[in-house]
């Protein structure tokens, strides 16, 4: 039963440009969240897909956008990186889609993206 | 609003000895709280949760957490500390009346030194 896996697994950018990241849930579940982690902090909450719809999202420009694709996969997309979006994404994945709201997220490894 | 905190950046305990990280919260409502942990360069692993009920929760690995709802607190606790049990350890909490996101604690990095 494969767990949450997210591509790439690193990714080198310089500023401007745009990046897209890519995440799929683990086998059952339906909804996706994002996150960011800087180096030394605990991950933020970027948003959260379910039914392929934006449900909520956390203090993030709007350069930071999202998809979910009827196989519950998931895509994040940044515009105009800056050098402050350097990070490690974290995908993270439940079911439910918010009727179950206390079960555990599961996480994948992670994207680390480095702006240059 | 929903907020952790982890009022100790770094924890060390010698192995076999007994292990408690640190974890406050602040929601409106009732809180879920998790416990995950970090190894390098890896996502987080879950390690256990509190929704309602017993106020001590058992999970992964031998970890255990107690809730404390007049003190705000979700500490994590080992009876026996073992030198793998070294990483970065986060709390985190869900209003379970409003928000959907997990907040999360700043974490701590426990070391069990041999």
């Amino acid at each position: 039963d494969a767990g949450v896996t997210q591509s790439p697994t690193h990714l080198i950018k310089t500023r401007g440009q745009q990046v897209t990241l890519r995440c799929s849930p683990k086998s059952g579940h339906d909804t996706v969240s994002w996150y960011q982690q800087a180096l030394g902090q605990g991950p933020q909450f970027i948003f959260q897909y379910y039914e392929e719809e934006e449900r909520q999202r956390g203090n993030f420009p709007d350069r930071f956008s999202g998809h979910q694709f009827p196989n519950y996969s998931s895509e994040l997309n940044v515009n105009a990186l800056l050098l402050g979006d350097s990070a490690l994404y974290l995908c993270a994945s439940s079911w439910g889609g918010g009727t179950q709201d206390n079960q555990p997220q599961h996480f994948g490894d992670g994207t680390r993206l480095s702006i240059l | 609003a929903q907020s952790v905190a982890q009022p100790e950046d770094q924890v060390n305990v010698a192995e076999g000895n007994p292990l408690t990280v640190k974890c406050t919260y602040s929601v409106s409502g009732n809180p879920y709280l998790f416990w995950y942990v970090q190894y390098p360069n890896r996502g987080l692993q879950f390690l256990l949760k509190y929704i309602t009920g017993d106020n001590l929760v058992k999970g992964s690995y031998g970890f255990e957490a107690e809730f404390n709802k007049s003190q705000t607190s979700f500490h994590l606790k080992k009876p026996s500390a073992l030198v793998s049990d070294s990483a970065l350890y986060f709390c985190a909490v869900r209003d379970s009346g409003s928000a959907r996101q997990l907040t999360f604690g700043s974490g701590t990095q426990l070391t069990v030194l041999p």
